[in-house]
């Protein structure tokens, strides 16, 4: 089955303690991403990743960071988590997004609910 | 910047009715928008695509228009179910250079028995 696996499902942690959310895609998209939902404001990118060791910034990248060392693989990377990045968090990948094609939507995770106490 | 614009109140209609989303975009014409569903806790599921140079689309009980003279997209869904509950967010391309989707906010469906 196509998808896009995300790990963990829930996360609670404290302010400072380095954390990893790991994605994971079936599809060989080249295309992945990482946003976070947060009531009223929607779903924001935080950064994405064109195809293997290429990243680039999305609308709030501060305090992430990203690595695309396999095709498959998206990790997020929360080197010192603060309470203002309690939100959910969704990976997504795409088989062509920004190309033009007929191939521009996202497949989304289930989602990862980040709290930091 | 470009923004996505979606009623952030809660539609509520009758089942067999037909319900109608709107998505108002600003600034620049985008090349296409996106319609998605999500339920509570999960991820969003792509449901249609349409082209700036498409006026409509169709899929099943789903439709979705694209005005640009308006800037807006209206997505309907006919015969509506209880089934069909959930938010529905739009969603555009940028134009920046960033390989990215922009998404308005949502709009949640409450289709009543």
């Amino acid at each position: 089955e196509a998808q896009v696996t995300q790990n963990p499902r829930y996360l609670i942690t404290v302010t400072g303690k380095k954390l990893t959310v790991t994605c994971s895609q079936n599809m060989n998209h080249e295309y992945m991403s990482w946003y976070r939902q947060d009531p009223g404001l929607g779903l924001r990118q935080i950064y994405y990743s064109m195809n293997v060791e290429v990243t680039d910034k999305g609308d709030v990248p501060e305090g992430y960071k990203v690595s695309r060392k396999e095709k498959r693989n998206f990790p997020l990377i929360l080197e010192s988590p603060s309470p203002n990045q309690t939100s959910l968090y969704f990976c997504a990948s795409s088989l062509s997004l920004g190309q033009g094609s007929t191939n521009e939507k996202l497949f989304f995770g289930s989602g990862t609910q980040l709290s930091v106490l | 910047s470009q923004k996505i614009e979606q009623n952030s109140e809660a539609l509520n209609i009758q089942e067999g009715k037909t319900a109608t989303l709107t998505c108002n975009y600003t600034n620049y014409s985008p090349a296409y928008l996106q319609w998605y569903r999500q339920d509570p806790g999960r991820g969003p599921v792509f449901l249609l695509l349409i082209r700036e140079n498409e006026k409509e689309k169709r899929k099943e009980r789903l439709k979705v228009t694209f005005d640009t003279t308006l800037k807006q997209s209206l997505f309907h869904i006919t015969a509506s179910q209880p089934a069909d509950s959930a938010t529905y967010l739009c969603a555009r391309d940028l134009d920046t250079g960033r390989r990215a989707l922009t998404f308005g906010s949502g709009t949640r469906l409450q289709v009543q028995p």
